[in-house]
């Protein structure tokens, strides 16, 4: 079991804004920087943003991350069809000494 | 770039060593990972070890069975499982970290190495 939540699936028409949540806690978000990771299906995840809201060079603005305190979001504005991946985050838990993952989050187009 | 080698089908308790051979990057400078995945299932974060080799972190459900070890004149990154169970399942990935010691963020990730845990 995650200590990190996510919901399971999101969905918005293309061009539209999905918005994905990661929730944890003091020991984790509340303390570490949160990265996020595009998963295309029979492929190795990439990071899309990292410190909780920067993005590596090539990644698209249109990608974007949020810190509130023990949760976080992703946004992706300008939806694509290419955008259809699952989402996971991931953080360093300063408790267990170990990176935690969220639950996935599924994006789809409508 | 990443290349992960060593997985297979092995029995129920039996044990398996992956290997990830590095190129292209200063393998001696950066913290490296395992990350699993089982079969439609999510990502699970497995091990990682610090730049030198000597700070080495497990996931609980490994703890005592998997064991992290890197060659960095080789520029190679190992990983020996024993006591294998169904559950260890999965896609194995070799990932590097940003940081070199404290881990930060996972930037490269190799393709990944299936090892299937049957009878």
């Amino acid at each position: 079991q995650s200590v990190l939540t996510q919901p399971p699936s999101v969905s918005a028409a293309p061009g539209q804004k999905v918005t994905i949540s990661c929730s944890g806690s003091n020991y984790n978000i509340g303390n570490n920087y949160v990265s996020w990771y595009q998963q295309f299906p029979g492929t190795a995840p990439r990071v899309l943003i990292y410190d909780n809201d920067k993005r590596p060079s090539g990644i698209p603005d249109r990608f974007s991350g949020s810190n509130f305190g023990t949760s976080v979001t992703l946004d992706i504005t300008g939806l694509q069809p290419g955008d259809e991946a699952e989402y996971y985050c991931g953080v360093w838990d300063s408790s267990l000494s170990a990176e935690v993952f969220g639950t996935g989050t599924k994006v789809s187009g409508l | 770039q990443l290349v992960e080698s060593g997985g297979g089908v092995v029995q129920p308790g039996g044990s398996l060593t992956l290997s990830c051979a590095a190129s292209n990057f200063t393998f001696s400078s950066y913290g490296m990972h395992w990350v699993r995945q089982a079969p439609g299932k999510g990502l699970e974060w497995v091990t990682f070890i610090w730049f030198d080799g000597n700070t080495k972190y497990y996931a609980d459900s490994v703890k005592g069975r998997f064991s992290v070890s890197r060659d960095n004149s080789r520029n190679t990154l190992h990983l020996q499982m024993n006591s294998l169970r169904a559950e260890d399942t999965a896609v194995y990935y070799c990932v590097r970290d940003q940081s070199a010691a404290r881990p930060w963020f996972f930037d490269l990730w190799g393709r990944g190495s299936l090892v299937t845990v049957s009878s």
